[in-house]
């Protein structure tokens, strides 16, 4: 069965550095994707970046990157340059290949401060 | 694009009463899905449509729930003879791209029940 587990509850950052949110995932299917979600305090789940477990590269979009190491089930994501807007609940999720639901971590609370 | 729009944001019900939620997803996504988040966990799954027709339920979603799409463009999910347990946020999420592991959902803001 498919799990993800982020063993960070909360995180605290100063303003402008980087921060790495850990998820790791267990699955015995090998064709999955990976997902990391936003959810700031007016509860919509945003979308942040996608990784395929057959991407070759490690995704980024903007200021988002997710550390893929495929041998250790990790998929941690890495947010550069923190901003107070980046405050909020980070939920990984998982899929596997056949499967139409998404599977979510606990999630980790991120604070920026100033 | 508008998003996806849940209603109402919040919910207080008396236990035993009945409640439903509406969902309307991002006008032209055939899949919509129902979660449920309680304080401090991640979405669980509930259930999904595709397009009207009901696909997936989960096993959480017991014989007090129901969740219908008549059209497959709104849906409602009901909960009859609410329980204090029964108390917690209920997402709502459509998508487009079918069938693929690389499948994004959007969420809307969720309604917020609380069962007294």
């Amino acid at each position: 069965a498919q799990k993800i587990t982020q063993t960070q509850p909360g995180m605290f950052v100063q303003e402008k550095e980087a921060v790495t949110l850990d998820c790791t995932y267990d699955t015995s299917d090998p064709s999955y994707g990976l997902f990391w979600y936003k959810q700031p305090s007016s509860g919509e789940m945003i979308f942040l970046i996608y990784q395929g477990s057959y991407d070759q590269q490690n995704a980024t979009e903007g200021r988002y990157s997710l550390n893929f190491q495929k041998a250790r089930k990790s998929a941690n994501l890495v947010i550069s340059a923190s901003q107070l807007g980046d405050s909020a609940m980070y939920f990984c999720a998982m899929r596997e290949q056949g499967a139409q639901k998404l599977v979510f971590g606990q999630g980790t609370r991120l604070t920026i401060n100033p | 694009d508008t998003g996806v729009s849940q209603d109402p944001r919040h919910k207080i019900t008396k236990r035993g009463q009945n409640v439903t939620f509406r969902c309307d997803p991002i006008s032209e996504h055939n899949r919509l899905y129902w979660y449920r988040q309680t304080l401090g966990q991640g979405p669980e799954f509930l259930t999904y449509f595709q397009n009207e027709a009901q696909l997936e339920k989960s096993r959480l979603l017991s014989d007090r729930f129901s969740a219908e799409r008549p059209k497959g463009s709104f849906s409602t999910l009901e909960i009859q003879r609410t329980e204090q347990g029964d108390s917690a946020m209920y997402l709502c999420a459509s998508s487009l791209i079918v069938g693929q592991i690389n499948e994004k959902l959007f969420f809307g803001s969720g309604t917020q029940l609380s069962v007294l």
